[in-house]
């Protein structure tokens, strides 16, 4: 079945470090990426997404690029911060009928200033 | 965009009881949805909430143990019937405003500790 892999957590970083959250996927079609996040006590949150192979999503400096040959759709940010601390999920969702969402396990950043 | 609450927020419950999580929309929302999060895994769907009708669930989980009720386009509820320490998660509700998983909005979810 369609499933969403990501990289374990938890991701302690230094304030201004380079930033990487590995995910995978497998799915039967050809499914929309999406990055949530989740900030604590709050709801999941779309952060970006992607539709088809070779897109990039973007949004508060963070980035992703939908990789077809590799069935990866890794998020990358330059430079993060206090405020990026939060959990990230990685989902996909198989284009047409209900669009479900399948999600992976999330990975915990934590970052210090 | 939508903005979703649940209530409770987080709650002790012993087993064999039942608690239902409500769910609140403050727009219009076209499909409702109930996820959950066990530790340290990711979210699984458990149904989708349809108004006026019975909920569609996912494998694996029954209207038994989770009956879900849909009144109207902003509000749903979630029950977690006889309940066992395997039932401690955290339950999220989401509502779509449109078509497609963008449209897609979630609440900050209620957690359970069963014990």
């Amino acid at each position: 079945g369609d499933s969403v892999t990501q990289m374990e957590g938890p991701v302690t970083l230094s304030e201004e470090a380079f930033l990487t959250i590995n995910c995978t996927y497998t799915a039967t079609g050809y499914p929309s990426l999406f990055w949530y996040v989740q900030y604590p006590g709050e709801g999941l949150q779309l952060l970006l997404k992607a539709t088809k192979a070779d897109d990039k999503g973007s949004n508060k400096g963070f980035e992703a690029t939908y990789r077809k040959e590799t069935t990866s759709f890794h998020l990358e940010k330059g430079s993060v911060q206090v405020s990026d601390s939060a959990v990230y999920f990685c989902a996909l969702s198989l284009q047409g009928g209900s669009e479900k969402l399948v999600f992976g396990k999330g990975t915990k950043l934590t970052v210090n200033p | 965009s939508a903005v979703i609450s649940q209530k409770p927020s987080r709650d002790i419950c012993q087993r064999g009881t039942s608690l239902t999580i409500q769910c609140q929309v403050d727009s219009q929302v076209t499909m409702m949805f109930w996820y959950r999060q066990q530790p340290g895994q990711s979210l699984t769907l458990i149904a989708t909430a349809n108004q006026g009708s019975e909920a569609t669930y996912e494998s694996g989980f029954v209207i038994d143990k989770f009956p879900i009720s849909r009144p109207n386009l902003t509000f749903s509820t979630l029950t977690v019937s006889n309940m066992s320490p395997e039932d401690s998660s955290i339950y999220l509700c989401s509502g779509r405003t449109g078509v497609g998983a963008e449209t897609q909005y979630f609440g900050p979810g209620t957690r359970l500790l069963v014990l």
